[in-house]
């Protein structure tokens, strides 16, 4: 299996531009995980899907944020209007429950979005 | 709110020593605490524990849980170049749920 795939691994976009991360999932997994990594925050939780279904979306900072999964190979994670402060790197991570205490995530490449 | 608290923030060291890192957490429900590991992309796992007081390894790596404490600490030993990178301890909690609370992460540098 090739893993988490997200796309692009690097965007440079203006501030006010639409931006669309996306994220194919490693086949077989049900869950689906949003993340956005900063310096000066760590590694946070945006979004979670299971089955396709958003499950928590507590850490989706405002509005301008909306991520979608339309079947289980695919999800995307969209800004809308962008603004520098989104700078990060943006992660998706798959995993399958094997047991009730055991769900390893396994995480994508990223996506390095820089908002000017 | 739930969160977890990682020390040293970063750490550098020479090869050959040994070091600990320490993670701290509260978490609602807690059911197990995750080591990763992140070098210059994603991170990668290396150690889910729940229960206090069973030790896993993995080569040079250990790690332990204190569930009465609310702790873990990630041991390495005979630390090499390769060892260097930004290690991430996340705990999970709540029942039906699989949200990881991450901390912000130990950066480990290893000298030659």
């Amino acid at each position: 299996d090739a893993g988490v795939i997200q796309s692009p691994r690097h965007e440079v976009t203006e501030m006010g531009q639409e931006v669309t991360l996306r994220c194919k999932p490693i086949s077989g997994h049900d869950y689906l995980f949003w993340y956005r990594q900063t310096m000066m925050r760590g590694l946070e939780l945006l979004i979670y899907f299971n089955n396709n279904v958003p499950i928590d979306d507590s850490g989706m900072p405002e509005d301008r944020f909306s991520a979608k999964m339309p079947n289980a190979s695919f999800s995307t994670l969209k800004i809308q209007p962008s603004e520098p402060r989104d700078s990060a790197v943006y992660f998706c991570a798959s995993s399958a429950l094997l047991a009730v205490n055991y769900n390893e995530q396994f995480f994508g490449p990223g996506t390095r979005l820089t908002v000017l | 709110e739930d969160k977890v608290v990682q020390s040293p923030l970063s750490l550098v060291v020479h090869e050959g020593d040994t070091v600990t890192l320490n993670c701290s957490y509260e978490v609602t429900n807690f059911r197990s605490l995750l080591w990763y590991k992140q070098e210059k992309k994603a991170p990668t796992f290396l150690f889910m524990l729940t229960s206090s007081g069973i030790e896993k390894k993995s080569g040079r790596l250990s790690s332990i849980l204190d569930k009465k404490e609310l702790f873990s600490i990630l041991n390495i030993t005979a630390t090499q170049t390769g060892d260097s990178a930004v290690y991430l301890c996340a705990g999970v909690g709540a029942s039906g749920t699989y949200k990881y609370i991450f901390g912000t992460g130990t950066r480990l540098k290893v000298l030659a």
